[in-house]
């Protein structure tokens, strides 16, 4: 176990709809960055929170978006769903910011569009 | 553009060693990381290397050449639950942030 909670474990939607994906960082982690892992892409990079401001940002679609709360916890919103966004998104945790080394996964999001 | 290359599927015994390679072609180079990643699960850190050389821990060792964009994952007197997914992954630094960018990974599947 990790540290890093994400909910829920799965969701299932249609296409055209909008889903939040939930996740609370490790104690004390200060980072919280989101991954998108399909079976031909691999796991890809989406965007980085440092604190409530981000800090980096990957292969995030427009219809995508995220943010940090106060108390840390961070939300990633996908919205006008296709089928090819089913996947399995990841949050890690880290401590600091760009120079921390080790990243924290939590057990992620199976979401399926249907 | 950034790339990582690693071997789609590899097969070893039990008690063996096994090596697993990554190349990477990136811009702002900033570390690289080894991640383990059971069917369906999390990825779980293995090692990381900034510099060159070996970083030894326990069963697994890793290795990186910068100038030649390389690191080798070596995996020692492995064991059946050593079956996963091995994710050779690059840290970079540019106008944009830090991003970690991982390779497809390496199917390792051990076999008594």
């Amino acid at each position: 176990d990790s540290g890093v909670t994400q909910t829920p474990k799965h969701l299932i939607t249609a296409t055209g709809q909008r889903v939040t994906l939930r996740c609370s960082p490790r104690s004390g982690d200060l980072s919280v960055y989101w991954y998108q892992q399909s079976l031909d892409q691999g796991l890809q990079f989406l965007i980085h929170y440092y604190n409530g401001e981000e800090r980096a940002k990957g292969n995030i679609l427009e219809r995508f978006s995220a943010q940090q709360f106060p108390d840390l916890h961070s939300e990633l919103n996908l919205s006008s769903l296709e089928l090819g966004d089913s996947a399995l998104y990841f949050c890690a945790s880290s401590q600091g910011g760009a120079s921390y080394n080790e990243q924290f996964f939590g057990p992620g999001t199976r979401l399926t569009v249907l | 553009g950034q790339n990582i290359d690693q071997p789609t599927e590899m097969t070893a015994t039990e008690g063996a060693i096994v090596q697993i390679n990554c190349t990477y072609q990136t811009s702002g180079f900033n570390g690289l990381f080894w991640y383990q990643q059971h069917a369906g699960e999390a990825p779980t850190f293995l090692s990381y290397n900034v510099l060159d050389g070996l970083e030894e821990k326990g069963r697994f060792s890793s290795f990186l050449s910068r100038s030649k964009g390389y690191s080798y994952l070596l995996l020692k007197e492995l064991q059946m639950k050593d079956s996963a997914s091995y994710l050779c992954a690059v840290r970079v630094l540019n106008q944009a942030g830090t991003a970690l960018i991982f390779g497809k990974g390496t199917t390792l599947s051990v076999s008594s």
